[in-house]
């Protein structure tokens, strides 16, 4: 069965801390993976895509590796701000469909 | 430039009556897609249009779900008798094309609330 999982499921760090948010999937054949920031009452926004053969994309602050292999994936938030506040999910796309998981809900804290 | 928008922003409506919910992409995007996020769930894929072609409805929930899009521009999905479980935020997003690395730009969603 084509599954996403994401943890933790909710995180609270202290503003300028750095953080980890992992996914792992079981999804066959497999596209690319994708990280979105989701505000609260907002749509998602794009914030990384990697294909089988990407290791690592960066994008500002924000890092996610893929291991193809292992079939899981990390997002690498590095100094925190308040405005990183918000629901972060991971989604595996497969031919023209997509996989979404439950994604990992961050508070950052003054 | 505009992003995608998305009508009407909330609709409550009864169990059994049908709803429209419409999506207007970003100008030059061929691809749509459709998703739905339930009450304390993932987001969920429907649909997607390439120009105004659906490959694949088989992501729809039942068949009281149908999707359209015309003039490789605007869409539409519409529910017909609506349940209660169809409460839940839709999404819509667009991309250039129909890729696999193509960045999808999401509206704002379509909160609809089934009494």
């Amino acid at each position: 069965k084509n599954q996403v999982e994401q943890s933790p499921q909710s995180l609270i760090i202290l503003e300028g801390k750095n953080c980890t948010l992992q996914c792992n999937y079981t999804v066959s054949p497999f596209s690319n993976l994708r990280w979105y920031k989701q505000d609260t009452g907002r749509g998602p926004v794009s914030l990384t895509i990697m294909t089988f053969s990407e290791n690592t994309k960066s994008n500002g602050r924000y890092t996610a590796t893929l291991d193809a292999d292992t079939k899981q994936s990390s997002l690498h938030i590095t100094a925190s701000q308040l405005s990183d506040s918000a629901s972060y999910i991971c989604v595996v796309n497969y031919g023209q469909n997509f996989v979404f998981g439950p994604g990992t809900r961050l508070s950052v804290l003054p | 430039g505009a992003g995608v928008s998305q009508s009407p922003s909330n609709k409550v409506t009864e169990k059994g009556k049908d709803v429209e919910l419409r999506c207007d992409p970003i100008s030059g995007h061929t691809a749509l897609y459709w998703y739905r996020q339930s009450l304390g769930q993932g987001l969920e894929f429907l649909i997607y249009f390439q120009g105004n072609s659906a490959p694949d409805k088989s992501g729809l929930p039942s068949d009281r779900f149908s999707a359209e899009r015309t003039g490789g521009s605007v869409s539409t999905l519409t529910i017909q008798r609506t349940q209660q479980e169809d409460s839940a935020v839709y999404l819509c997003a667009s991309s250039l094309i129909v890729g696999s690395t193509d960045t999808q730009y999401f509206g704002p969603g379509t909160r609809l609330t089934v009494l």
